[in-house]
């Protein structure tokens, strides 16, 4: 079974200070994972997956198979970043996506 | 990018009616769609895949009878929430693969259900 957690609900942090949303996932085959982010009053959009291995918006996540985890990071917070984060898994071969339970993130000036 | 558009975004239907929901993939084509329902300040809950051409795929606990998928064409997937009940009222959310680019996934903007 494909499942996903963020432990925390809400996460609050001042500008500029890092940030760390944590993932973990459980999850038998090779997964592919995927941060989502809703800004508010917004669609969900897809903010990166660990196969492109890039950096969007400044937000980096690395997958680590030994702690199944996918956190997601970013060294200078900034207002704007103010939204709700979804980490989510896609199974080997399978099509769907299974979503954890959200991030609440407010940036404060 | 590629755009999913739901309609309605809102809607307000009497109990034991029925209300269909429509969820468009605009520019692209696609094969799988996926139905979420959101309850307030919670995460999204896979209810089904839509498959082109095929009978949907539900999620353990999703009654099939209630919650009718279809999805006639490459670009079009209906959710239709038959004898509709307060209990039913949330967000809906729709989502599509596009194969063309990497099996990204776009959402829709979501449809709010609200049964009286």
């Amino acid at each position: 079974a494909q499942r996903v957690t963020q432990p925390e609900k809400l996460l609050s942090v001042f500008k500029g200070a890092p940030v760390e949303l944590k993932c973990n996932y459980s999850y038998s085959g090779s997964p592919e994972l995927f941060w989502y982010v809703q800004y508010s009053r917004q669609r969900l959009q897809l903010l990166l997956r660990h196969i492109s291995r890039e950096s969007i918006k400044g937000f980096t996540a690395d997958l680590n198979k030994g702690e199944t985890s996918f956190h997601l990071k970013k060294p200078f917070a900034q207002e704007e970043d103010s939204a709700m984060y979804y980490c989510a898994l896609s199974g080997q071969g399978a099509q769907k996506l299974v979503f954890g339970q959200g991030t609440r993130l407010t940036i404060n000036p | 990018g590629a755009v999913v558009s739901q309609h309605p975004s809102r809607v307000i239907c009497k109990s034991g009616t029925s209300v269909k929901i429509e969820c468009r993939s605009l520019d692209f084509q696609a094969t799988t769609m996926f139905w979420y329902r959101q309850f307030p300040k919670q995460s999204l809950m896979l209810m089904a895949t839509s498959n082109e051409g095929s009978k949907a795929t539900y999620e353990q606990g999703v009654e099939k009878d209630k919650f009718l998928i279809n999805h006639a064409s490459l670009t079009l997937s209906t959710l239709t929430v038959t004898s509709a009940h307060p209990e039913d009222s949330s967000f809906y959310i729709c989502s599509a693969r596009e194969t063309a680019s990497g099996n990204t996934i776009y959402f829709g903007e979501g449809s709010w259900l609200t049964v009286v």
